[in-house]
């Protein structure tokens, strides 16, 4: 069964700077997806980021990004130039692509971005 | 926006009353979810569905049945609802299952149970 981890519960960056925000999965599987998802105090899951296993180029969207290292299994997510409207609860995601794959989930991190 | 809106929103229920909850969808796409995300467990897989009248088991669906006569919608039966359901329920649909489908959220319906 594949495992996702997010160690560090809270997180807080200073407004305009840069911010990593960590994630660690285990999986015997070669090719998957990775996701980043952020969940503001809206409670609206909204998605930040995806990444195919087999592509070797790092994600980016916009402000956000990723640092992909498949050998390690790590996937942490750069938000750049930190804005008061990043703060929220950011889940790391992880899916096989087997016909019985599914989502699964990190505990998720808590961002506060300080003005 | 993904077109997917659930209901209620809001809930408070007794133990022991049946609940359920709908999950209505405006995208036409084949697969819909259910889960329950609860403080230091991230979100859990209750039921999905690959179609109509063809659901399947998640990691915690003991408690819960799920049924779907129609794409657009997917409900979700809390039979005798007890006080550990209590949680926030999320919905969401993908196009088909795995591979590089993406899957989007509804907006959530908060479920206390007394």
């Amino acid at each position: 069964a594949q495992t996702v981890t997010q160690s560090q519960p809270e997180m807080s960056v200073q407004e305009a700077e840069t911010v990593t925000l960590s994630c660690t999965y285990d999986t015997s599987e070669s090719n998957y997806y990775l996701f980043w998802y952020k969940q503001p105090p809206s409670r609206q899951m909204i998605l930040v980021i995806r990444q195919e296993a087999y592509k070797q180029q790092n994600a980016t969207e916009n402000r956000f990004s990723v640092n992909f290292q498949k050998a390690a299994k790590s996937f942490s997510l750069k938000i750049s130039d930190s804005q008061l409207g990043d703060t929220a609860m950011y889940f790391c995601a992880f899916m096989g692509t087997g016909a019985n794959s599914k989502l699964t989930f990190g505990k998720g991190i808590t961002l506060s971005v300080r003005p | 926006d993904a077109g997917i809106t659930q209901s209620p929103r809001h809930k408070v229920t007794e133990t022991g009353t049946p609940v359920t909850l709908r999950c209505h969808q405006t995208e036409n796409h084949r697969y819909m979810y259910w889960y329950r995300q609860d403080p230091g467990h991230g979100l859990r897989l209750i039921h999905y569905s690959y179609g109509v009248k063809d659901t399947d088991k998640g990691e915690v669906s003991d408690g819960y049945s799920v049924s779907r006569s129609k794409t657009e919608d997917f409900l979700l039966t809390l039979e005798s609802a007890t006080s550990s359901q209590t949680s926030v329920y999320f919905c969401a649909i993908s196009e088909s299952r795995g591979s590089s489908d993406t899957q989007y959220f509804g907006p959530g319906t908060r479920l206390t149970v007394l």
